[in-house]
């Protein structure tokens, strides 16, 4: 069970927008930064949204993020055949002293 | 250019032991805090260790707590972490990881495999 929640699977058709919510408490997201990372099969894990909502240089704004109270989502506008991938959130757990992750979401382009 | 390559990793029986070392350059190893992070087949990650830069804080999993000791050795800009009474859920790819939710400026080691099976 991961500590921070997130949908197993969500998809959606070329071109439109998805969101992958994430789900925490106080201890991690309420008081921390969150992280949203992006892994294709068999490769490790790639930041694509650190600080909450700032994007690392060479990711498209297509991807946008926010963050609200214990929750956190991410956004994926214009949707491509390419943004299929597994997608992760972080954050630091005050309580456990070490990063908190969720249990990916499985994004499928339909 | 930053570099995290991971090894030890491999088969071993339920209740054996293994040791992971992860070999960092194109960085000051000795500046950073590192963390051992880890991904069971199908699953999402899950944080297993962290050590700070000079090794005075050390942080464990409760899943992992007791069996696992995180180490480095910042002359040779190594990680280590030794596995002992391994279960068939420690079964996970091992990534060595530096600053994962700090910034920017994360890098993650390609992983290597722990296979825990009779």
């Amino acid at each position: 069970q991961s500590v921070l929640t997130q949908p197993p699977s969500v998809s959606g058709t070329p071109g439109q927008r998805v969101t992958i919510s994430c789900s925490g408490s106080s201890s991690n997201i309420g008081n921390n930064y969150v992280y949203w990372y992006r892994q294709l099969p068999g490769t490790a894990p790639k930041l694509l949204i650190f600080r909450n909502d700032q994007r690392p240089s060479g990711v498209p704004d297509r991807f946008s993020a926010s963050k609200s109270v214990t929750s956190a989502s991410l956004a994926i506008s214009g949707l491509r055949s390419e943004d299929e991938a597994d997608y992760h959130c972080a954050s630091w757990d005050d309580s456990l002293s070490g990063p908190v992750f969720g249990g990916g979401t499985k994004l499928t382009v339909l | 250019e930053v570099q995290l390559v991971e090894s030890g990793g491999g088969l071993v029986r339920p209740g054996g032991s293994l040791r992971l070392s992860c070999a960092a350059s194109g960085f000051t190893f000795s500046s950073y805090s590192m963390n051992w992070v880890r991904q069971a087949p199908g699953k999402g990650l899950e944080w297993v260790s962290s050590i700070s830069s000079t090794s005075d804080h050390i942080y464990y999993a409760d899943s992992v707590k007791g069996r696992f000791t995180i180490s480095r050795d910042n002359g040779n800009n190594s990680l280590f972490l030794q596995m002992d009474s391994l279960r068939a859920e420690d079964t996970a790819l091992y990534y060595c990881a530096r600053d994962p939710v700090s910034g920017s400026n994360v890098y993650w080691g390609q992983g290597i495999l722990v296979t825990v099976s009779s």
